[in-house]
C-alpha cells in the first residue's frame, strides 16, 4: 500500500499527558499537512510542511502542541499536557508541491480520546 | 470570513435513486473546489478538483458542478449504490494559500 499512513490508529491516553503521532506521506509527496475533525465536522487545518520547512500553522495550533517533519519526509505531531478538548481524529495528508491543484491524499487518521 | 456550507446535513435515499448535494461558499480570492468523500472512521477520499474556468467535472457516477459567479457546487450522484452510504464534504482552496476551507459535510446513507 503506498497510500498516506498513520500510525497509531488509536490512541486513548489520560489528562496531562503527552502524546505523538507519525504519518508517513506518499513517497513523492513533498507537502504534507495536520488536520484535526471532530465528530460531526469536517477537517480543520493545523499546519503544513514543504519538504523539512514547517511554512502555516493555524492559531487552532497552541504552544501545546508541535509538529516537525525533519528529513521531509515522515513527520509527528506531538500535544504535550492532553486536555479532554483535544480528543479528536488528527488526520494527515500529503501532496504534490508547485501544484494547487493537486489532490490532498488523507491517511485514516489517528483517534485520540483523553480520559 | 471564509466558510463552506452544505447542505442537507443528512439525507436518505433508497439503492439506485439518484441525489444532489449542494455546497455554497465565500472563500476569496478562489483557486478550486474539491468534492471527497469520506467512509466511517477513515480519511477523505478525492473525488473532483474544479478550477474556476471548470462548470462540470465527472467521475465515474458522480458529477460535479461548478458555478463561479454565484459561488455554488453541486454534487450528483447517479444509480446508488449501498456503497456510497459516507459524508460527502466540499473544499474550497484559497489562491495563494495552502490552507483548505473544508464544510462540515453531507452525511449520504443509501438503504436497500
Amino acid at each position: 500500500d503506498t497510500g498516506v499512513s498513520q500510525n497509531p490508529r488509536h490512541k486513548i491516553t489520560k489528562r496531562g499527558q503527552n502524546v505523538t503521532f507519525r504519518c508517513d506521506p506518499i513517497s513523492e509527496h513533498n507537502r504534507l499537512y495536520w488536520y484535526r475533525q471532530t465528530l460531526g465536522q469536517g477537517p480543520e487545518f493545523l499546519t503544513y510542511f514543504q519538504n523539512e520547512a514547517q511554512l502555516e500553522k493555524s492559531r487552532l495550533l497552541s504552544d501545546r502542541f508541535s509538529a516537525e517533519r525533519p528529513k521531509g519526509s515522515f513527520s509527528t505531531l506531538e500535544i504535550q499536557r492532553t486536555e479532554q478538548g483535544d480528543s479528536a481524529m488528527y488526520l494527515c495528508a500529503s501532496s504534490h508541491g508547485g501544484q494547487g491543484n493537486q489532490p490532498q491524499h488523507f491517511g485514516d487518521g489517528t483517534r485520540l480520546s483523553i480520559l | 470570513k471564509n466558510q463552506v456550507e452544505q447542505s442537507p446535513q443528512s439525507l436518505i435515499i433508497l439503492e439506485g435513486k439518484n441525489c444532489t448535494l449542494q455546497c455554497n461558499y465565500t472563500v476569496s480570492p478562489f483557486s478550486n473546489l474539491r468534492w471527497y468523500k469520506q467512509d466511517t472512521g477513515r480519511g477523505p477520499v478525492s473525488l473532483t478538483i474544479m478550477t474556476f474556468s471548470e462548470n462540470t467535472k465527472s467521475n465515474g457516477r458522480y458529477t460535479a458542478t461548478l458555478d463561479a459567479d454565484t459561488k455554488q457546487s453541486s454534487l450528483h450522484i447517479t444509480a446508488s449504490q449501498l456503497s456510497d452510504s459516507a459524508s460527502y464534504i466540499c473544499v474550497v482552496s484559497q489562491f495563494g494559500n495552502e490552507k483548505l476551507t473544508f464544510g462540515t459535510g453531507t452525511r449520504l446513507t443509501i438503504i436497500p
